[in-house]
């Protein structure tokens, strides 16, 4: 069982904004600014795409987004394109295990 | 550029143990941590441990505490993971990757292609 709960699945239309959640507790979210999110495609490596809870790498569109509100942290894709669709994790450090990720949301972009 | 580059797929027998390389080039190997995440078939992403590559110090989710080595050549900038008693739930495509700067609580920036290890009777 991840320590960290996303939703399984959300979904949008082109153009659209979606926001993904990830909720932890004061051990990790709520206790430390690392959350990051990544990417994945099918077949492929995750892709860093926010870290330290708002910064997003080079590179990365600023159509993507991180914030955090006490224990729970969340991603933003705004103007949704077919090629966001995709596996999305969050990441966190922790004060016990130390690193733990959440259990994926698929995106599906209608 | 930075990359990443893991040893091939390996099939192995339950109870055998399987040893992953992960070399490393483009940046300074000793200035950031190595983190190990594995994969099961159609899961998600699950933490294993990351190692210190300038002292060989580390760390592991505890699950793996007992099972997993986790060690560097410095020499020739790659790192390993050794995974022992297989057991067939340790089917996954295991990913090492890179920490952004040498920190305990830096995220990954660079990721590995990954290595699928498929244990089978």
């Amino acid at each position: 069982q991840p320590a960290l709960t996303q939703p399984a699945s959300v979904s949008g239309s082109p153009g659209q904004s979606i926001t993904i959640s990830c909720t932890g507790t004061s051990s990790d979210i709520g206790g430390f600014d690392t959350v990051s999110w990544y990417q994945q495609h099918p077949g492929k490596a995750p892709k860093l795409m926010i870290y330290e809870v708002i910064n997003r790498p080079s590179g990365v569109s600023n159509r993507f987004s991180g914030s955090k509100s006490g224990n729970t942290a969340s991603l933003t894709i705004s103007g949704l394109q077919p090629d966001d669709e995709a596996d999305y994790y969050c990441y966190s450090y922790t004060s016990s295990s130390p690193w733990v990720f959440g259990g994926g949301t698929k995106l599906t972009v209608l | 550029q930075v990359q990443l580059v893991q040893s091939g797929a390996e099939v192995k027998k339950p109870g055998a143990s399987v040893k992953v390389s992960c070399k490393a080039s483009g940046y300074s190997f000793t200035g950031h941590y190595i983190h190990w995440v594995r994969q099961a078939p159609g899961q998600g992403l699950e933490w294993v441990g990351w190692i210190i590559t300038i002292s060989g110090g580390t760390n592991f989710a505890e699950k793996f505490q007992d099972r997993v080595t986790l060690t560097t050549d410095t020499s020739i900038s790659t790192a390993y993971m050794e995974l022992s008693r297989l057991r067939s739930d340790d089917t996954a495509v295991y990913y090492c990757a890179r920490t952004d700067y040498s920190s305990p609580r830096s995220h990954i920036d660079h990721w590995g292609q990954g290595t699928l290890v498929t244990v089978s009777s």
